[in-house]
């Protein structure tokens, strides 16, 4: 079985520059989630999708972040403007029911 | 007070020693608590899930949870220096499946 894919694996842009990932979660996972993984701390769930409906977005800055999940599946998520402290791994999770599994992560680093 | 604390470490242990890494968390209606393997510069791998009172055992990964005094340890028996790695503790507290994780605990097998 396959497991979660995202990309780019990594990205080096410029302050107020935007950004996007995409995530391909597990075939058959109707949860998919996104979190900022910032160094030396644990993962911070930013935003959770149940097939194309947002469940919980409560941490995720809606200023200059924003996500989608057309058709339940692939999502994106988008930084825009870029600021120096969004530097850090963003990682994709997808879960059948109550676990969750991640993907190889894009590591972000704005300059 | 963090939701969920974790030591630090590093926490060094010889190799085929038992490592002991344990976690607190602070919200009473949490309901499932999972432990992460993560290697340097990786994305968390999913290692044990618990769910009730007790102990849960998987090959050399045990898991244990008191809800009364709301701690989930794990134990590594036989340490190799291959687990060496960090060590994240996270929490669920229901509802939506939100996770919620410690800072980790870095472990060091030394041969």
């Amino acid at each position: 079985e396959a497991g979660v894919a995202q990309s780019p694996r990594y990205k080096i842009i410029e302050k107020r520059q935007s950004v996007a990932f995409w995530c391909n979660p597990i075939s058959g996972h109707a949860t998919l989630y996104w979190y900022q993984q910032i160094l030396g701390q644990g993962p911070k769930l930013l935003i959770q999708f149940q097939n194309n409906g947002v469940v919980d977005d409560s941490q995720l800055p809606k200023d200059r972040f924003s996500a989608e999940r057309l058709k339940g599946v692939d999502s994106t998520l988008k930084i825009q403007p870029a600021k120096l402290e969004d530097s850090a791994v963003y990682l994709c999770a997808s879960s059948l029911q109550n676990e969750q599994f991640f993907g190889p992560g894009t590591r972000l680093t704005v300059l | 007070q963090k939701e969920v604390e974790q030591n630090s470490g590093p926490l060094s242990v010889p190799e085929g020693a038992i490592a002991s890494l344990n976690c607190t968390y602070s919200d009473r209606v949490s309901q499932s608590f999972f432990w992460y393997r993560q290697y340097s510069g990786k994305s968390p791998e999913l290692i044990m899930s618990i769910y009730s009172n007790g102990d849960k055992e998987d090959g050399r990964f045990t898991a244990q949870l008191n809800k009364a005094s709301q701690y989930v340890s794990l134990l590594i028996r036989d340490s190799q220096p291959s687990d060496s790695a960090t060590y994240l503790c996270a929490v669920n507290r229901g509802g939506y499946n939100k996770l919620i994780f410690g800072a980790g605990t870095r472990l060091a097998v030394h041969p």
